[in-house]
């Protein structure tokens, strides 16, 4: 399996541009998680699903956030208008619940740049 | 709340010692708790899990180690490498609204000096 595929791996954009990041989790994998990383708060979970259907979105930091989940491969999350202090580290990380194996897959990560 | 601290924020040692980093957390509930490694420009990968069923786990030169009682769990390497140099993240699952996610500490930066 070639695990969690993240795209862009780097991102540049000015600010009140719109970014659009995206996941491919593994496989057959139930649940996806998007996290942001940054110097002064470490990893902050963002939004995660479970079967393509959002469950918790209380980490997205502002309604210019929005993430989706269209179906079993695939997810987005969209900054719209972009601001610098989105700059971060953004991952995408995935797991099976069904195996009890409760431990996540994180991708490569996308890193933002918000001029 | 749900919080998971982690200590020491830096850690730096010469190869051949051993390093431990240290977790507490505060959810009673929590049962599963695994270890992450970070090197540079990649993603966070696990290396190692304990369950709150056991109370110590090891695997070649890593270890850890989890007091339920007092909601602490470690996290030991010995014989340390230039390679084991990462940032390393705690992290522990709480449950939350009928599902399961993890909160992770935030991070030790660990050296090992040739």
């Amino acid at each position: 399996d070639a695990g969690v595929i993240q795209s862009p791996r780097h991102e540049v954009t000015e600010m009140g541009q719109e970014v659009t990041l995206r996941c491919k989790p593994i496989s057959g994998h139930d649940y996806l998680f998007w996290y942001r990383q940054t110097m002064m708060r470490g990893l902050e979970l963002l939004i995660y699903f479970n079967n393509n259907v959002p469950i918790d979105d209380s980490g997205m930091p502002e309604d210019r956030f929005s993430a989706k989940m269209p179906n079993a491969s695939f997810s987005t999350l969209k900054i719209q208008p972009s601001e610098p202090r989105d700059s971060a580290v953004y991952f995408c990380a995935s797991s099976l619940r069904q195996t009890g194996n409760y431990g996540y897959t994180f991708g490569s990560g996308t890193r933002l740049t918000v001029v | 709340g749900e919080n998971v601290e982690q200590h020491p924020s830096t850690l730096s040692v010469q190869e051949g010692d051993s390093a431990v980093i240290k977790c507490t957390y505060s959810d009673s509930a929590s049962n599963y708790f695994p270890w992450y490694k970070q090197e540079l420009g990649k993603g966070p990968q696990l290396i190692i899990d304990i369950r709150s069923n056991v109370g110590e786990k090891k695997d070649q030169r890593i270890a850890v180690t989890l007091n339920k009682t007092a909601k602490h769990f470690s996290l030991h390497i010995t014989e340390t490498q230039p390679e084991d140099s990462a940032v390393y993240f705690c992290a522990a699952r709480v449950y939350s609204g009928g599902y399961n996610k993890l909160i992770f500490g935030a991070g030790t930066r660990l050296a090992v000096h040739p």
